[in-house]
This record gives structure tokens, C-alpha cells and sequence, in this order.
């Protein structure tokens, strides 16, 4: 069956550091793998998603995720954070037809002034 | 834009009531989909529908059904109301093409006293 793990419940960074949010999935063929970004009191919106091709994807906002297939890995990046950043990340696969979805469990980002 | 539309924000209802919640979109999108989202557990699949008339059971059904007559709006129905179906009820739809992204209402949060 198909799952991804989110393995941090929350990232805390400081302003213009870095950041790295963590994905793994399993999957049986190639994996579609997506991130969506939820604001408070929001819906989920697309940032990026990698379906074949460059193993690293840029997506919105200046996010970008790297595609790790012997790590099955999915990690979303950006190379320096802000405030607004501040929001809670979830990373999902797609599950058979129909373009349905399994999501992780989300990981908060904290960024901090 | 692609336009989401859940029909309320936020709903309170006592146990027992039957509850409508409403989604429109505006893209002419085949596949719609229901979820619920509670924290540390991501988002879960309850029903999704690939045209009108059409539905499929998600990975938690039970308590939900759904209604699809027209090819811009999907129903969900909770027969009656049970205080363990407070939560997150987020509306998606997308293209019939593989890979293709969900685009998310807004949410309706529910709270069933």
C-alpha cells in the first residue's frame, strides 16, 4: 500500500536560515509526490510536485523539493525562510487512479524573527 | 483561477441532525473529493467522485455519504450527526489527467454538540 511519513511534527528556523521539511514515502512503481501548504484557517494550496524528469523541483513562493529515490525521499527546501513561511506543510502521494491522494500527518513550520 | 467553494466556514449542529456540506467548482474538473482533517492525523479521504453521478468510497466512509448530480457540485452527507465527526472538512477537485493537482476549498470546520 501506499503511505508517506512526515517524521517531524514541527521545524522551528530562524529567519533567513534555511529550512528543510522532511518527507519519505513508499510506493509501489514510480511515485507522484506532491507538497501543499495550509495557512491558518485556509485550504491546502499546491506548491510543487515531481512526477518524472530533474530530481529537484521549484514550485512557488521559492520553495523547491529534491526527489531521493534510494532514500524514497522527498524533502522540501528553501534556501532562506521568512516569517510568512509560517504554516503547516503536508507531502503526499498519489494512490492509484483517479489522481486520489494520501497525505502525511503535516509538519508545523515555525519561523522565528 | 480555479474556484473552490465550500458553502460554510463554519457549522454547529447537535447530535443526531443530518448535515449538508456544499462544494462548487468553477473548472469544469471530473474528479471531486471529501476529506476530513484532524490534527496528527493529515488529511483522510472519506468519499471522491470521478463524474456526475459516480462515487467511490474513500478510506473512512462510514457515517458519510455523498451526492453528485451535477458535474460542479459535490455533497456531503452526514446521515446523523455523531459528536466524533467534529472536524476539518476540506473539498478538492482535478482534472481527469494523471498527476494533475487538487485545488482546495476553504474548509468547513464542524462541531457537532
Amino acid at each position: 500500500a501506499q503511505s508517506v511519513a512526515q517524521p517531524e511534527d514541527q521545524v522551528n528556523v530562524a529567519e533567513g536560515n534555511p529550512l528543510t521539511v522532511k518527507c519519505t514515502y513508499s510506493v509501489s512503481g514510480n511515485p507522484y509526490l506532491f507538497w501543499y501548504v495550509q495557512y491558518p484557517n485556509r485550504g491546502l494550496q499546491f506548491l510543487l510536485k515531481y512526477i518524472t524528469g530533474d530530481n529537484l523541483v521549484k514550485g512557488s513562493y521559492g520553495f523547491e523539493a529534491e526527489f531521493n529515490k534510494s532514500q524514497t525521499s522527498f524533502h522540501l527546501k528553501k534556501p532562506s525562510a521568512l516569517v510568512s513561511d509560517s504554516a503547516l506543510y503536508f507531502c503526499a502521494v498519489r494512490d492509484g487512479g483517479y489522481n486520489k491522494l494520501i497525505f502525511g500527518a503535516g509538519t508545523r513550520l515555525a519561523v522565528h524573527p | 483561477d480555479v474556484k473552490v467553494t465550500q458553502s460554510s466556514r463554519y457549522l454547529v449542529k447537535r447530535t443526531g441532525e443530518k448535515v449538508f456540506l456544499e462544494c462548487v467548482q468553477d473548472m469544469d474538473h471530473e474528479n471531486m473529493f471529501w476529506y476530513r482533517q484532524d490534527p496528527g492525523l493529515g488529511l483522510r479521504l472519506i468519499y471522491f467522485s470521478y463524474d456526475v453521478k459516480m462515487k467511490e468510497k474513500g478510506d473512512i466512509p462510514e457515517g458519510y455519504s455523498v451526492s453528485r448530480e451535477k458535474k460542479e457540485r459535490f455533497s456531503l452527507i452526514l446521515e446523523s450527526a455523531s459528536t466524533n465527526q467534529t472536524s476539518m472538512y476540506l473539498c478538492a477537485s482535478s482534472l481527469r489527467a494523471r498527476g494533475d493537482i487538487q485545488y482546495f476549498g476553504a474548509g468547513t470546520r464542524l462541531s457537532v454538540l
